[in-house]
């Protein structure tokens, strides 16, 4: 079963703007990590942020996590028309190694 | 570092054949995962090894499937007598002891028809 939710669920913006996407979750965890899929294919890995982390910069990338409400957020600033994809959060629950993925947001970009 | 490569990258298969997958992670890479990813869907965990033993596996993971990594080096997942249910992406992922990132492969796409 899913981990948490995902918002939006599809996400259709301007090249240029900026893209929030949000994820919570419902049990304590160790780590969160964002990843983004092209159609049809595998994950790549973006950004993982720590339980006592709040933000992590990378890039145009920006997450933000709030361990009290268990969510993050996902901010791709700038988009580009290559940053279309579906966006998943995983989260990785204490002593554990799997991660457990949201059901992810489409987001796509218009030139 | 070549990443994980999977293999076929697609099945056809009808029900109630066997099918095996094969997973080779990124070389240095000690844990393996299986996971699943229906249409819409992000993955589900399937199963989990730590070089040769396997540590972890899904209650998705029914007496049909079996998973081995022979050497704690590749992988496969077999299912046997399959079924139309079985029909998804079938992902394989790695990483290393001192990181929690996992890297992906492309997938392996059955069809059960």
């Amino acid at each position: 079963s899913q981990q948490g939710e995902e918002d939006p669920q599809a996400l259709s913006i301007q090249e240029g703007e900026n893209a929030t996407m949000n994820c919570s979750y419902k049990t304590s965890i160790n780590n969160l990590q964002w990843y983004r899929q092209n159609s049809g294919r595998g994950l790549v890995h973006l950004i993982l942020i720590r339980s006592n982390e709040r933000e992590k910069h990378s890039g145009r990338l920006r997450v933000t996590l709030d361990t009290s409400k268990k969510s993050s957020s996902l901010l791709i600033t700038a988009s580009r028309a290559a940053d279309t994809a579906s966006y998943f959060c995983a989260t990785a629950i204490q002593g554990a190694q799997k991660l457990v993925f949201g059901q992810g947001t489409r987001l796509t970009i218009n030139p | 570092d070549t990443g994980v490569s999977q293999n076929p990258r697609h099945k056809i298969t009808k029900r109630g054949q066997n099918v095996t997958f094969r997973c080779d992670p990124i070389s240095e890479h000690n844990r393996l995962y299986w996971y699943r990813q229906t249409l819409g869907q992000g993955p589900e965990f399937l199963t989990y090894f730590q070089n040769e033993a396997q540590l972890e596996k899904s209650r998705l993971l029914s007496d049909r499937f079996s998973a081995e990594r022979p050497k704690g080096s590749f992988s496969t997942l077999e299912i046997q007598r399959t079924e139309q249910g079985d029909s998804a992406m079938y992902l394989c992922a790695s990483s290393s002891y001192r990181g929690y990132e996992q890297y992906f492969g492309p997938g392996t796409r059955l069809t059960v028809t």
